[in-house]
């Protein structure tokens, strides 16, 4: 199984609004990643977990709230967004850091309105 | 700041031509460099990740070479089909620590 899942596929929310993205993988890899993507730009960091612990963080606001239950599912909590914060959420994967490529999921498609 | 950058910005061919692109970067405390390939509604694809001088990689019709030392990587595809049709990313790693800078990628176009 070479897949990485998320969900939701789509996500509507308000700004006072609470939801969590999720992300799943099944290949015991130990690195994984969240990135977001604005249209026409390539993907930016936000958070890095390996081996369950946090390693990177780009400075992400904290209405951003990464979560690692385990080595197979990674969160990513929002609270309190802003409308500029709507962008495709991508997930990824990787056997550890960073000289393994990185396997992506289908990224969710956030809106806040 | 470290600066990425992807040449040509977007490429149309036709079918059977061959191509290539480049992916310049710094090259102080390199340590990998990802190739990714995007098609549209799909999630990012890895093709390479090269991490030493004068690497060479190679997928079917597709190969990449690393120069680390003047920090340029080449993308080639050799007798496009309009399946390669999708935009290529490069991403540099940088200090070991696991995060990687994307380039703004080449959106290539390949017309039967």
């Amino acid at each position: 199984d070479t897949e990485v899942t998320q969900t939701p596929k789509h996500l509507v929310m308000g700004m006072t609004n609470k939801k969590s993205l999720k992300c799943e993988q099944h290949m015991g890899h130990r690195a994984m990643y969240w990135y977001k993507q604005k249209a026409k730009k390539p993907p930016e960091l936000m958070f890095v977990y390996s081996y369950e612990k946090l390693s990177i963080n780009e400075s992400v606001p904290s209405r951003f709230s990464p979560e690692c239950p385990n080595s197979s599912l990674l969160n990513l909590h929002l609270h309190a967004l802003q409308p500029e914060d709507s962008a495709l959420y991508l997930c990824a994967s990787s056997r550890s850091t960073p000289s393994y490529e990185q396997y992506f999921g289908p990224g969710t498609r956030l809106t806040v309105t | 700041i470290l600066n990425v950058e992807q040449s040509p910005q977007s490429l149309h061919v036709q079918e059977g031509d061959s191509t290539n692109f480049t992916c310049s970067f710094p090259s102080s405390n390199f340590y990998a460099l990802h190739w990714y390939r995007w098609e549209t509604a799909k999630s990012p694809e890895a093709l390479f990740v090269m991490t030493l001088n004068g690497d060479e990689k190679k997928k079917g019709r597709i190969s990449a070479t690393l120069n680390t030392k003047e920090g340029y990587s080449y993308l080639y595809i050799k007798g496009s089909q309009p399946e390669d049709s999708a935009t290529y990313l490069c991403a540099p790693g940088f200090n070991q620590g696991g995060k990687l800078i994307f380039g703004q990628g080449t959106e290539l176009s390949v017309k039967p």
